[in-house]
């Protein structure tokens, strides 16, 4: 079946500095979705990619989906304590109708 | 809030028995999921809803069953529990189709189970 793997697992890092997680998935995808999960909370939906290379920015968040639509990214830059927590994607496969989440890279952030 | 309402929010159980977790979906949204998240773990999913019908299965245990209601909540009911069964269930709600666009889940706050 479908598998997305993320890396990294677990990212530490300085207040200020950017950080990066990657998505990639054994099949081709029709679309990919990230969502965060604050620390005790729920995943909340952040965006979703449906074209090959798309690029979306939300404030100093930017998310890619590769031109083979089988890898994304989540760009954050200048973290912010208020950026703890886990992010994940979420794939939906061509052939699918449910989606595949990836194991999450969970960001930690020292002040 | 999300909009997707889950209850109870806790619930501690013996081995052996059996418990019913409830979800009624974001107001509008056809499809329901139920996903299983063991501490510090990804989102497993377990089933699919939509609009009453079950729609997609994952590695949902034999001893875990779930339906969706004419008024689209969902329950999902877990026997025979183990205390490998201890973890967050989250329900989430979407308007996705069959085919065509699809959305973002919404997902509800959870219910944290833990069997003593």
């Amino acid at each position: 079946g479908q598998q997305v793997m993320q890396i990294p697992q677990y990212q530490h890092v300085q207040e200020g500095e950017d950080f990066t997680t990657y998505c990639n998935s054994s099949t081709t995808l029709s679309n990919i979705q990230w969502y965060k999960q604050r620390p005790g909370g729920h995943p909340v939906f952040l965006i979703q990619l449906v074209k090959s290379g798309e690029v979306k920015k939300q404030k100093r968040l930017t998310f890619q989906f590769g031109e083979a639509k089988k890898n994304s990214s989540l760009h954050i830059t200048a973290t912010q304590t208020t950026d703890v927590g886990t992010y994940f994607c979420a794939g939906l496969s061509n052939a699918g109708n449910m989606l595949t989440f990836g194991g999450g890279t969970r960001l930690m952030v020292k002040p | 809030d999300s909009g997707v309402t889950q209850t109870p929010k806790h619930l501690i159980t013996a081995t052996g028995q059996r418990v019913t977790l409830r979800c009624s979906p974001r107001s509008g949204d056809l499809s329901v999921y139920w996903y299983q998240q063991s501490l510090d773990q990804g989102l497993q999913f377990l089933i699919q809803y939509y609009n009453g019908e079950e729609r997609a299965k994952g590695n949902i245990l034999e001893r875990f069953s779930a339906q969706q209601f004419p008024d689209l909540h969902s329950e999902l009911n877990l026997s025979s529990l183990e205390l490998g069964d201890s973890a967050l269930y989250f329900c989430a709600s979407s308007v996705a189709r069959g085919t065509g666009f699809y959305y973002g889940y919404t997902f509800g706050s959870g219910t944290r189970l833990t069997v003593v």
